[in-house]
């Protein structure tokens, strides 16, 4: 099948900087990806939509500024998440879209844990 | 819009026991659905999804699920589990713009 790869698979950082977590396609183009987060023992909830080339959708109740996706080609989105605190602290997954002659099918990335202190 | 219920939270089964996780949904056109399985601390993989046609659809790992309109369920099954079996179960629908919308999970325990 498609191989979606996030990069990194965890990252500590200190509350107040900034960690930005990739989302490659490795073997399909994808107009678009999804972000995902998903709290401790929580199902996944949709952050935003990534729209290569143009700027990402987000789900309502979700910080726009906090949360900065950049999709800037067909194989890449980025999730920046800024001035990361505590509460932040979460499972993050992306997903890519695979459009195909009988049907389009999302692939997952293997996730990013990303814990603040 | 459309969700997903996933009625039980938590199920224990015996090795080489049957399984059954139940997932209801809402959507009002014809859903695509998918169960996922989340190992603990990894990513998603697709175990099988439902497009259109057959209603019984088969899947990776021995897992099959079945369509059923009449009941909105996709529930999913295995005749014989395995303790690698042990993890967490999504159920999911998409609407028309991809975006899936999750169940809660089921956590499936394996015992000797």
């Amino acid at each position: 099948g498609a191989v979606v790869s996030q990069h990194p698979s965890w990252v500590i950082c200190k509350s107040g900087t900034s960690v930005k977590i990739e989302c490659r396609s490795l073997d399909f183009q994808a107009t678009t990806m999804f972000w995902y987060r998903q709290f401790p023992k929580q199902s996944l909830m949709l952050m935003a939509t990534s729209n290569e080339g143009s700027k990402a959708t987000y789900e309502q109740g979700v910080e726009k500024d906090k949360f900065l996706i950049n999709h800037a080609s067909l194989t890449l989105s980025t999730l920046t998440v800024t001035s990361a605190h505590p509460e932040d602290s979460s499972f993050y997954i992306c997903s890519a879209l695979r459009d195909r002659v009988f049907g389009t099918e999302a692939f997952f990335g293997q996730g990013t844990r990303l814990t603040v202190v | 819009a459309q969700s997903v219920t996933q009625p039980d939270i938590h199920i224990t089964v015996s090795e080489g026991a049957s399984l059954e996780l139940r997932c209801n949904y809402s959507y009002g056109a014809t859903p695509y659905l998918f169960w996922y399985v989340q190992s603990p601390g990894q990513g998603l993989q697709l175990l099988l999804k439902y497009f259109s046609g057959d209603t019984l659809v088969q899947g990776i790992k021995g897992f099959e699920a079945e369509f059923k309109r009449s009941q909105s369920s996709f529930n999913l099954r295995k005749p014989s589990v395995h303790w690698s079996d042990a993890a967490e179960y999504f159920c999911a629908v998409v609407s028309n713009d991809y975006k899936l919308s999750f169940g809660a999970g089921t956590t499936v325990t394996v015992r000797a």
